[in-house]
């Protein structure tokens, strides 16, 4: 069973920056056939896509964040992570990490497992 | 970006009722829209993927339909736990991914 852990600070203050890393078990995210995800959900709001790795090392970002959003993946300890700067009140919210399924010829892609999701609040 | 609405934003249902919840993109994305559920305080679980695959073990009283612009979600018995929002997710335009804004069903 493949589950997906996250983990950093639920505390950032402004203007630093906000790092979280989401464990992987149950399968290894070197697999080809995943990417692997970052979306996040402010307080009683919808969900926000901020961006994925592949196992290859390439990234995709949502173009409103690109600019200060890094993902990266960590073979060695099956783990990839998300870096975000600048931080305002505005990023507090829930993270979540998705594993995301490219079906066989491209035919679909989905979020398959999600982790718990982590609370990550920016004050000073 | 495409945009994702969904209709309606809220409902109050009954055990047992028929639910009917709608997705529209802004544009064409074929069949690549997927529905997930998240229960309060919970991670979203994915649902339906390409917008009428059921994923393995969600129950057969969820199913999807529609192509195109035009997606719904149904669900043919409603249960207690399937109280929740409902959100659809289009996978044909990246960057970016984007959802539409939640439907919450909600007990009358």
């Amino acid at each position: 069973q493949v589950q997906l852990q996250e983990s950093g600070p639920g505390l950032v203050k402004p203007s630093q920056t906000l790092s979280l890393t989401c464990t992987v078990s149950g399968g290894s995210i070197s697999s080809g056939s995943y990417y692997w995800n970052w979306i996040r959900q402010p307080a009683g709001k919808g969900l926000e896509w901020i961006g994925r790795s592949y196992t290859s090392g390439s990234t995709n970002f949502n173009p409103s964040l690109e600019s200060r959003v890094t993902i990266s993946l960590d073979t060695s300890k099956n783990q990839f992570s998300l870096k975000l700067t600048s931080v305002t009140a505005a990023d507090t919210a829930v993270y979540y990490c998705a594993r995301e399924l490219r079906r066989a010829g491209a035919t679909a892609y989905y979020f398959d497992y999600w982790g718990q999701g982590t609370l990550v609040t920016v004050s000073s | 970006d495409i945009q994702m609405t969904q209709s309606p934003s809220s409902l109050s249902a009954s055990v047992g009722d028929r639910v009917t919840i709608t997705c529209r993109a802004s544009q064409s994305i074929s069949n690549y829209l997927n529905w997930y559920q998240q229960r309060p305080g919970k991670a979203p679980k994915l649902l339906i993927y390409s917008a009428s695959s059921l994923q393995s073990g969600v129950p057969s009283r969820f199913s999807g339909s529609g192509s195109g612009t035009d997606f719904t979600l149904t669900i043919s018995s409603l249960q207690p736990e399937d109280f929740a929002t409902y959100y659809c997710q289009q996978s044909y335009s990246n960057p970016p991914y984007t959802f539409g804004q939640g439907t919450k069903v909600e007990i009358k």
